[in-house]
């Protein structure tokens, strides 16, 4: 069965941390993995997508691993900030039916001052 | 660009009515998404379109909900007739093609009483 699991399911750290999500599936045959980035009340907002190929994708204070052997992905935020909490969704794509992805539950974190 | 478009932003209506929700693309994406997110059930696919065209609609609860694409630039959800577990926010999203990153609207919040 095709399943993306997140943890922790929620994070509380303090400003200015470093902090480490992480992702297992076991969607196949996989083409891709997104995470996306959730204000409460808002719509997801993509902050990477890698490929088979790919290992690390950064974007600004976010980056992202991808270990398709493994079939693992984390996503590490440096320097939180406050605007950082939100909720942080992975999110697996197959070859077949490509339209169709497999969501993660999500990542609640929370960044105190 | 304004990014995806959706309307109306919040929806309340009773039990039995019937409910249509709206989504306005970005202009040249071929790839348009409907969802809907509870706290139970995440983030779930209702349906997607291709060029127009539903490809899948698995995702689809019940014969209660219908979508229609009648144009590239124009797509709705309709539930018919609504019931109190329709109750989540439904979100469109599109994408420039199928594997890529999707655009997700602000969502439409759906209380039905």
């Amino acid at each position: 069965k095709n399943q993306v699991e997140q943890s922790p399911q929620s994070l509380i750290i303090l400003e200015g941390k470093n902090c480490t999500l992480q992702c297992n599936y076991t969607v196949s045959p996989f083409s891709n993995l997104r995470w996306y980035k959730q204000d409460t009340g808002r719509g997801p907002v993509s902050l990477t997508i890698m490929t088979f190929s790919e290992n690390t994708k950064s974007n600004g204070r976010y980056t992202a691993t991808l270990d398709a052997d493994t079939k693992q992905s984390s996503l590490h935020i440096t320097a939180s900030q406050l605007s950082d909490s939100a909720s942080y969704i992975c999110v697996v794509s197959r070859n077949t039916n490509a339209g169709k992805s497999t969501f993660g539950d999500g990542t609640t974190l929370t960044v105190k001052p | 660009d304004a990014g995806v478009i959706q309307s109306p932003r919040h929806e309340v209506t009773e039990m039995g009515q019937e409910v249509t929700l709206r989504c306005k693309p970005i202009s040249g994406h071929d790839y348009l998404f409907w969802y809907r997110q509870t706290m139970m059930r995440g983030l779930e696919l209702l349906i997607y379109f291709n060029n127009n065209v539903p490809i899948d609609d698995s995702g689809m609860p019940e014969d209660r909900f219908s979508a229609k694409m009648p144009n590239a630039s124009f797509s709705t959800l309709k539930i018919q007739p609504s019931e109190p577990r329709d109750s989540a926010v439904y979100f469109c999203a599109s994408s420039l093609r199928a594997l890529q990153e999707q655009y997700f609207g602000p969502g439409t919040r759906l209380t039905v009483t």
